[in-house]
């Protein structure tokens, strides 16, 4: 089974500043894909960054960054920077084949 | 190239009703996903076709979901005697291959309401 846990259901940063959103998962598969999709207000589900499992090197987006620790099957992200358009829904999400497996989500505010 | 595109946005249905909800995949892409996206959660796993095939309905909930696609690029859900629990947004999602870690590319959704 695939599970993907997101224990922060709300996380708020200022403009400008830094902010870390934590995932964790599990499968027992060794080949597979780890995204953050973004979910505005709108629901317009974006990708924001991709992390191919076999990949030792952390994928970067501009100001988007991952820390994938495949050891601890975590997969946390960084924004930085942080702009008023940041504020959203964020999933981390596990491709294992095809079917996505979501996280519950984390809810991002941004603060002028 | 335009995005995916689904219809209704928005869909109000009373309990007993069917309901049939339309996805518009981007031109050319092969993999079709329906996800299901219920209030404060993360989506969920319907079906997937590739092309006209469905080649995967483990998600879908009861034998009153059905999704088709007959012509490999428009797709329909549609839910029979609709109920209470099924109030939900439905999400589609299109990629341009089957592949595992090829992109997803997500409609804006439908939501739907059954009173």
């Amino acid at each position: 089974a695939q599970t993907v846990t997101q224990s922060q259901p709300e996380m708020s940063v200022q403009e400008a500043e830094t902010v870390t959103l934590s995932c964790t998962y599990d499968t027992s598969e060794s080949d597979y894909y780890l995204f953050w999709y973004k979910q505005p207000p709108s629901r317009q589900m974006i990708l924001v960054i991709r992390q191919e499992a076999y990949k030792q090197q952390n994928a970067t987006e501009n100001r988007f960054s991952v820390n994938f620790q495949k050891a601890a099957k975590s997969f946390s992200l960084k924004i930085s920077d942080s702009q008023l358009g940041d504020a959203a829904m964020y999933f981390c999400v596990l491709d294992s084949g095809y079917a996505l497996n979501f996280g519950k989500g984390t809810s991002l505010l941004v603060t002028p | 190239g335009a995005g995916v595109s689904q219809s209704p946005r928005y869909k109000v249905a009373k309990r007993g009703q069917d309901v049939a909800l339309r996805c518009d995949p981007i031109s050319g892409h092969v993999s079709l996903f329906w996800y299901q996206q219920a209030l404060g959660q993360g989506p969920e796993f319907l079906t997937y076709f590739q092309n006209e095939a469905q080649l995967d309905k483990s998600g879908l909930p009861s034998d009153r979901f059905f999704a088709e696609r007959p012509e490999g690029s428009v797709s329909t859900l549609k839910i029979q005697r609709t109920q209470q629990e099924d109030s939900a947004v439905y999400l589609c999602a299109s990629s341009l291959e089957l592949a595992g870690g090829d992109t997803q590319y997500f409609g804006p959704g439908t939501r739907l309401t059954v009173l």
